[in-house]
């Protein structure tokens, strides 16, 4: 059963542009919500997070949207520049566990144009 | 550098063979992470060790897999007799428990395990 949900698999946009990613969670006991960057043959680094008592939170060029009562979630990044160019994953960690363990969504390509 | 190193980077070893991966947190994390990615995939959790104690295993975590974490420092990851199913990333994540940095995971740049 897939937990996590992310569309779309692959984004191209042009510099300068505004590259939007969505995740929609189906557990409502999941209670934060990171967005990881990952480049070819390196591990996920973290971008930023949120936790559900907020709507929205802002770091630099990265945003993130939730929306609690459509269980959905999103990562806006403006300017987007073709440093950014990678491979994007939202994920949700659950409340009820110990191991607060992160399930991941499957992945956004993104490819920022020159 | 003070981030979560794991090694190798790469094991290439035939059908049948163990491998055994090591992971290095970051010294103040109690907590260390193995996840498991395929290609064109996110990360699937496999097991949780809080301090030296194993918490929590995935279905993901067959019989012939096995980890350790003594004395609450470094981890190692076993898979014996290996199949080509098992051909992956294997990646390492740590982090510290509470406030103010709730569950940030810090991850390894992973070992790429391919069996023939």
């Amino acid at each position: 059963q897939q937990q996590v949900k992310q569309s779309p698999q692959s984004l191209i946009v042009q510099k300068g542009g505004i590259s939007i990613i969505n995740c929609a969670y189906e557990n409502t006991a999941f209670d934060y919500f990171p967005w990881y960057q990952q480049f070819p043959g390196k591990g996920p680094a973290l971008l930023i997070a949120i936790r559900p008592d907020v709507s929205e939170k802002k770091e630099g060029r990265f945003t993130i949207s939730f929306n609690k009562s459509a269980k959905q979630f999103s990562l806006h990044i403006m300017d987007s520049q073709p440093g950014d160019s990678a491979t994007y994953f939202c994920a949700a960690s659950i409340a009820s566990g110990s191991a607060r363990q992160l399930t991941f969504g499957s992945g956004t390509q993104l490819t920022v144009l020159p | 550098d003070t981030g979560v190193s794991q090694d190798p980077r790469h094991k290439i070893t035939k059908r049948g063979q163990n491998v055994t991966f090591r992971c290095d947190p970051i010294s103040e994390h109690n907590r260390l992470y193995w996840y498991r990615q395929t290609l064109g995939q996110g990360p699937e959790f496999l097991t949780y060790f809080q301090n030296e104690a194993q918490l929590e295993k995935s279905r993901l975590l067959s019989d012939r897999f096995s980890a350790e974490r003594p004395k609450g420092s470094f981890s190692t990851l076993e898979i014996q007799r290996t199949e080509q199913g098992d051909s992956a990333m294997y990646l390492c994540a740590s982090s510290t428990y509470g406030l103010p940095n709730y569950n940030e995971q810090f991850f390894g740049p992973g070992t790429r395990l391919t069996v023939l």
